[in-house]
């Protein structure tokens, strides 16, 4: 069974641009999560989808940020446009049913110059 | 509000000894479950062990176990005969049941170095 899977690994783009992270969660989990860690401090939850609908955006830090997960598959995070505290690495994490463990992906780590 | 402290920022430990990395934490939640999730240098999460709040024992997988003193609100992460390859940060993580949300609040990273 394949995990989740995040693309791309690493982005580099000026402060200003755009970028679009995407993630595949495990074939088959409803819930879908996206965590960032900016440099030097904790992981922090962002938001939590349940199938294609946004249970949980408490964690976004503002309107720069826009999260989709349209037909409730692979899910993507926008941020535009990106701050230099933006930059960090975007972890995104899947799971089967509510109460069940959280499968991370690899992250993307983005720096914003 | 949640809350999860790790104090060690870092720990050394000699090949084959055994570790304890420290995780207190606060929550009103009666209801809740405790995480260690280990990231080496390859960036990944990695799930090691879960406890729950209402457990009666304490949680053992392999060589990872979880010494969880409610009283004390404490879920220390013991690895035992550490090897080479436990080298990596270690991240302590809790989720309340009862409120609804399932996000996990971590906590700061201990960074684990086994030396030979």
């Amino acid at each position: 069974e394949a995990g989740v899977t995040q693309f791309p690994s690493h982005s580099v783009i000026e402060k200003g641009q755009t970028v679009t992270l995407r993630c595949d969660p495990i074939s088959g989990h409803d819930n879908l999560y996206w965590y960032r860690r900016v440099m030097g401090k904790e992981i922090k939850f962002l938001l939590h989808f349940v199938k294609e609908s946004k249970q949980d955006e408490s964690g976004m830090p503002n309107n720069r940020f826009l999260a989709e997960r349209t037909g409730g598959t692979y899910s993507t995070l926008k941020v535009q446009p990106a701050e230099l505290e933006d930059s960090g690495v975007y972890f995104c994490a899947s799971s089967h049913t509510l109460a069940a463990q959280q499968f991370f992906g690899p992250g993307t780590r983005l720096t914003v110059l | 509000a949640q809350k999860i402290t790790q104090t060690q920022p870092g720990m050394f430990v000699q090949e084959k000894e055994a570790v304890t990395l420290d995780c207190t934490y606060d929550t009103s939640d009666p209801s809740y479950g405790l995480f260690w999730y280990k990231q080496p240098s390859s960036g990944e999460m990695i799930f090691l062990i879960y406890q729950g709040s209402y457990d009666q024992q304490n949680a053992t997988e392999g060589r990872y176990s979880l010494n969880f003193q409610k009283a004390r609100k404490s879920a220390n992460l013991v690895i035992s005969a550490s090897q080479l390859g436990d080298s990596a940060m270690y991240f302590c993580a809790m989720r309340e049941m009862d409120t609804g949300r399932r996000a996990l609040t971590f906590g700061s990273g201990t960074r684990l170095q086994v030396q030979p």
